[in-house]
């Protein structure tokens, strides 16, 4: 079946520092790879899609990439701001299902 | 455009006592899913609807759970008998399709019980 595995829980890091938050996915269809992020008290939001068409993916000084021979995403920004603390999920998407990645909590400190 | 709405936003209950929630997807969505988020976990997808027909429940507790959709807009989900381990937020999302379709999620009704 369709599985995702996302295996930084938690990432701090300083403001202006470089992130990157790697997921690997398994697959015998042709996914689309998105990134949600959710802050506290609110429902996930799409932050990024990715297709097998376009690779690539970015938005908010965030990109996202993925690699079909590793068949893995990431998801990476040049330099964070506190107000990008919260959890990232990396989602799975392929025809009739969906599967959450177990987020990375990320906090960004000032 | 409104977004994704539930009700109620909290929840507490007694071991044993029933619950529902309420969802009203974003006008035009024919996908509407629920999901369940323990805390401090990635949500995990309950059931999903498109229109009226329930396509995955694979994930649903069926002796305690229930969830309908019946003019395939609207969608309850109800919990019959609830334990401690139901604690959780409960998320309801809506979409275009599935698959490669961006999901719209409410705020979640967080449900504790006790």
């Amino acid at each position: 079946g369709n599985s995702v595995t996302q295996m930084q829980g938690q990432v701090t890091l300083s403001e202006e520092e470089f992130l990157f938050i790697n997921c690997t996915y398994s697959t015998t269809g042709y996914p689309t790879l998105f990134w949600y992020v959710q802050y506290p008290g609110e429902g996930p939001q799409l932050l990024l899609k990715v297709t097998t068409a376009n690779n690539k993916g970015s938005s908010r000084g965030f990109e996202a990439t993925y690699d079909k021979g590793t068949t893995s995403f990431h998801l990476q920004k040049a330099s964070v701001q506190e107000s990008d603390s919260a959890v990232y999920y990396c989602v799975l998407g392929d025809t009739n299902k969906v599967v959450f990645g177990t987020g990375t909590r990320l906090q960004v400190l000032p | 455009e409104a977004g994704v709405t539930q009700s109620p936003r909290y929840a507490v209950l007694q071991e044993g006592q029933a619950v529902s929630f309420w969802c009203d997807p974003i006008s035009g969505h024919d996908t509407l899913y629920w999901y369940q988020q323990p805390r401090d976990q990635g949500p995990q997808l309950l059931v999903y609807f498109r229109d009226e027909a329930v396509i995955d429940n694979s994930q649903l507790p069926s002796d305690r759970f229930s969830a309908v959709r019946p003019k395939g807009t609207n969608s309850t989900l109800k919990i019959q008998s609830a334990k401690q381990g139901d604690t959780a937020t409960y998320l309801c999302a809506s979409s275009l399709g599935t698959g490669g379709y961006e999901q719209y999620f409410g705020p979640g009704t967080r449900l504790t019980v006790l």
